[in-house]
């Protein structure tokens, strides 16, 4: 079975220009969630989406982000106008659920590593 | 989430067992104990979870105190590739509220 499958696994844009990362979870997994981790710091949680809704975003900075999760395709997280603090690396994680309480561990992907010169 | 404490690093000689403590006083009764490791570079990578028994698989062992305030991996026979910074998170699984609040991680170093 795939894992969780990021990419680009490098992306390297001028600053102002739009930065798209691509996420395709485990398959059969129907939540996503995307993390930020700036070089020598920790993961910071951004946002947690199920199929075509948006249930926790309390880490997405308010302006230039967004975070999709279609019902057909890959999660996209886009960043618009992208400035030299965003270089960082992008890691992508997957779940699943069901009604009867289970929950799965989220299994991560490699990450894509953004450089904004 | 509760807050858990870890300590920043520690050390473990190749083929011995390494033991990473874990702090969670705080815990509620419906929050889990997850472990996850970074190596250098790569993604998060799941290593096991429990509720209050003791959990074992493939990769390690996790005791979880009674009282649940506390936790312990075990690696039971070290080696270099596991040399990562180390998770101990805690995560309750109610709808909405599924992800994991990473800290900031025990980070072992593995000594030949």
């Amino acid at each position: 079975n795939a894992g969780v499958m990021q990419n680009p696994r490098h992306l390297v844009r001028r600053r102002g220009q739009e930065a798209r990362l691509r996420c395709s979870p485990v398959k059969g997994h129907s939540h996503v969630y995307w993390y930020r981790q700036l070089p020598e710091e920790g993961l910071k949680f951004m946002v947690y989406l199920q199929k075509e809704n948006i249930i926790d975003e309390s880490g997405m900075p308010k302006e230039r982000f967004s975070a999709e999760f279609p019902k057909e395709g890959p999660s996209i997280l886009r960043i618009q106008q992208v400035v030299r603090g965003d270089s960082a690396a992008y890691f992508c994680a997957s779940s699943h659920s069901n009604t009867g309480g289970f929950r799965s561990p989220l299994h991560f992907g490699n990450g894509t590593r953004l450089t904004v010169t | 989430d509760a807050k858990t404490t870890q300590p920043p690093s520690m050390d473990c000689a190749e083929g011995r067992a390494a033991n990473l403590p874990c702090n969670h006083s705080t815990i509620s009764g419906n929050e889990y104990v997850y472990w996850y490791r970074q190596i250098h570079s790569q993604g998060p990578q799941y290593i096991i979870h429990g509720l209050k028994n003791n959990e074992t698989n493939e990769m390690a062992s996790l005791i979880i105190t009674e009282d649940r305030k506390s936790s312990t991996l075990i690696l039971p026979h070290a080696t270099l590739r596991d040399t990562a910074v180390y998770y101990c998170i805690v995560r309750v699984h109610n709808f909405g509220n599924e992800k994991l609040t990473f800290g900031t991680g025990t980070r072992l170093t593995i000594i030949p």
